[in-house]
């Protein structure tokens, strides 16, 4: 069945580093792609999104592209700041059906 | 309302009772989702209405499990004779439209505790 694999956290770093966190999925057909955050306290939150293949999605200075020949969904940002910390889900939609499938998360804490 | 608001927020229970956790989406949003989340993990979906039909159950986890939406707005999620293995938070989201490209917007969550 269609399923997302995330890298696992927690991940901490220093103010203005590069994140990435991986994400690669799983699908029979051919999904769209999610990045949701939940900051502390809140409800997950759409980040940004690709509907199909070499897409790229970007939000307040996160990205991410849609690669159907490594199947994954990768998301960067260039500077984190003290206020990108959360929990990051990659998630899929399956366009047959109406379910959306998510990792498990992955904890972002940046420091000052 | 201004976002989707999901009530109690917090919710203890002694094993065996019954609980319902009502969820309120936005005003005129067709799609509605229940999903749950343990601890340290992803939210595992649970069912889905489009207006008042519940076209997909699949992720009920048991027959203890009822969900309902009968004027296509607000909705509730019942649990009947509550396990330990049903402690989780759990998630309302809604969406304007009836496609999977739709955003999905979260609640807060419900937070159930079974002692």
């Amino acid at each position: 069945g269609d399923s997302v694999t995330q890298m696992e956290g927690p991940v901490t770093l220093s103010e203005e580093a590069f994140l990435t966190i991986n994400c690669t999925y799983t699908a029979t057909g051919y999904p769209s792609l999610f990045w949701y955050v939940q900051y502390p306290g809140e409800g997950l939150q759409l980040l940004l999104k690709a509907t199909k293949a070499d897409d790229k999605g970007s939000n307040k200075g996160f990205e991410a592209t849609y690669r159907k020949e490594t199947t994954s969904f990768h998301l960067e940002k260039g500077s984190v700041q003290v206020s990108d910390s959360a929990v990051y889900f990659c998630a899929l939609s399956d366009r047959g059906g109406n379910q959306f499938y998510f990792g498990t998360g992955t904890s972002l804490t940046v420091i000052p | 309302g201004a976002g989707v608001s999901q009530s109690p927020r917090y919710k203890v229970a002694k094993r065996g009772q019954d609980v319902a956790l009502r969820c309120d989406p936005i005003s005129g949003h067709v799609s509605l989702f229940w999903y749950q989340q343990a601890l340290g993990q992803g939210p595992e979906f649970l069912t889905y209405f489009q207006n008042e039909a519940q076209l997909d159950k699949s992720g009920l986890p048991s027959d203890r499990f009822f969900a309902e939406r009968p004027e296509g707005s607000v909705s509730t999620l019942k649990i009947q004779r509550t396990q330990q293995e049903d402690s989780a938070v759990y998630l309302c989201a809604s969406s304007s439209g009836t496609t999977t490209n739709e955003k999905l917007f979260f609640g807060s969550g419900t937070q159930l505790s079974v002692l």
